[in-house]
């Protein structure tokens, strides 16, 4: 099956500065990727859908400039959050999709990295 | 606009025993895909099951089945002998097979199995 590697798993850093989470599909080339946030005890909330060499999909609400995605390969996506206050400690948790030719058992089916835990002290 | 909604914020059932939780959705789509989603205490999310839309057969991996009503728009998954590491949020998700592959989820059933 597909697998999905994330990290780092858990990250603190200072107010002010930038914080990079990586995703990476292990076996298997995603051209789509997921970024969800997930607050306690909630469901997992769309920031946005990051393709491979073009811009990322933004939801709605979700700052662009305050969490800037880069899928410059087809096996990694990094989500940047920039100049991170506290409200930005969430969960966040990245997922792929394996084309059908890849997977074909698999096929639309959303794998999901471990998750990174963010605290902006 | 898609739309899933999951009415049991909490469930709990002994070990051993079967149960049911319930997810209801709505959309004017007709080529869709459903899946039942855990969440365990280590928040790695885990595909537990999954059905296509036109496939009138309810899906089932091991204890775990599904009832799909499509005219309904319901979507239930049983859990049956359940064991202790069913513990976990299970999360009922949408994905329509048109467009972006976007999932939507439901706010999430928090199940636990008691010993």
């Amino acid at each position: 099956g597909a697998v999905v590697s994330q990290h780092p798993s858990w990250v603190i850093c200072k107010s002010g500065t930038s914080v990079k989470i990586e995703c990476r599909s292990l076996d298997f080339q995603a051209t789509t990727m997921f970024w969800y946030r997930q607050f306690p005890k909630q469901s997992l909330m769309l920031m946005a859908t990051s393709n491979e060499g073009s811009k990322a999909t933004y939801e709605q609400g979700v700052e662009k400039d305050k969490f800037l995605i880069n899928h410059a390969s087809l096996t990694l996506s990094t989500l940047t959050v920039t100049s991170a206050h506290p409200e930005d400690s969430s969960f966040y948790i990245c997922s792929a999709i394996a084309p059908p030719g890849q997977w074909p058992s698999g096929a639309n089916v959303l794998t999901f990295g471990a998750g990174s835990r963010l605290t902006v002290l | 606009a898609q739309t899933v909604t999951q009415s049991q914020p909490e469930m709990s059932v002994q070990e051993a025993e079967t149960v049911t939780l319930s997810c209801t959705y709505d959309t004017s789509e007709n080529n869709y895909y459903l899946f039942w989603y855990k969440q365990p205490p280590s928040r790695q999310m885990i595909l537990v099951i999954r059905q296509e839309a036109y496939k009138q057969q309810n899906a089932t991996e091991n204890r775990f089945s599904v009832n799909f009503q499509k005219a309904a728009k319901s979507f239930s998954l049983k859990i049956s002998d359940s064991q202790l590491g069913d513990t976990a949020m299970y999360f009922c998700a949408f994905m329509k097979l048109t467009g972006t592959y976007k999932y939507i989820f439901g706010t999430g059933t928090r199940l636990k199995v008691l010993a």
